[in-house]
């Protein structure tokens, strides 16, 4: 089955440390993003990827980074820098010339630090 | 730059009828799409809109007035399962890169 996942599903840390979320499809889409949901509020985009090797800042990407080594594997690193961490975090790909602005999302995963 | 509104909350009853609207404003214009989100699960694709006019799957239709640069998301025969939080979206391809923007989010509580 295609489909994008994300582990783990929850994630716990402690504040001041790094942590790296993992995002994988096997869609074959060239286009990979990463967005953080707060508790009763909207998408907000964090960093894309249109191609390997390549990769452009969202609205909101202080304390993030991420990589993009691979076609089908986005992962991003929550840094210590970043002031508010807890959050959803949702990974989604879609082709890159998506007709239908369709991106597909993996399952998120919930970051809490303590 | 793009902004998109809409409502925070809507609240049916169960088989009613319920319209999400959300007006945009966009510096170039490559379609309308919305979202249906469950708590605590992923975004998943409803419907697209790149003409004006109305299109219709199931019991969701969505229509588009690029002019108003407004469009609605139409829930027919509402169920209990359509309880979620529904968000439309405009394509950004500033700097020659292809995203989306979201709007915040309509959360419909369908009631017995």
């Amino acid at each position: 089955d295609g489909g994008i996942t994300q582990s783990p599903k929850y994630l716990f840390r402690k504040e001041g440390q790094n942590v790296t979320l993992s995002c994988e499809q096997n869609l074959n889409h060239d286009a990979m993003y990463w967005y953080r949901q707060d508790p009763g509020q909207g998408l907000r985009l964090i960093y894309y990827s249109q191609i390997v090797n390549d990769f452009q800042k969202g609205d909101i990407a202080e304390g993030y980074s991420v990589s993009r080594e691979k076609k089908e594997s986005f992962p991003l690193t929550v840094t210590s820098a970043q002031k508010n961490p807890t959050a959803f975090y949702l990974c989604a790909s879609s082709l890159r010339e998506s007709s239908y602005n369709e991106q597909f999302f993996g399952p998120g995963t919930r970051l809490t630090v303590l | 730059g793009q902004s998109l509104e809409q409502p925070s909350e809507v609240t049916a009853v169960e088989g009613a009828i319920v319209q999400i609207n959300c007006t945009y404003q966009t510096s170039g214009f490559y379609g309308l799409s919305w979202y249906q989100q469950h708590d605590g699960g992923a975004p998943t694709f409803l419907s697209y809109n790149a003409l004006d006019g109305l299109e219709e799957t199931g019991r969701f239709s969505s229509f588009l007035s690029r002019s108003d640069s407004y469009g609605y998301l139409l829930l027919q025969e509402l169920q209990m399962k359509d309880s979620a939080s529904y968000f439309c979206a405009v394509r950004d391809r500033s700097g020659g890169y292809n995203k989306l923007i979201f709007g915040a989010g309509t959360r419909l509580a369908v009631h017995p």
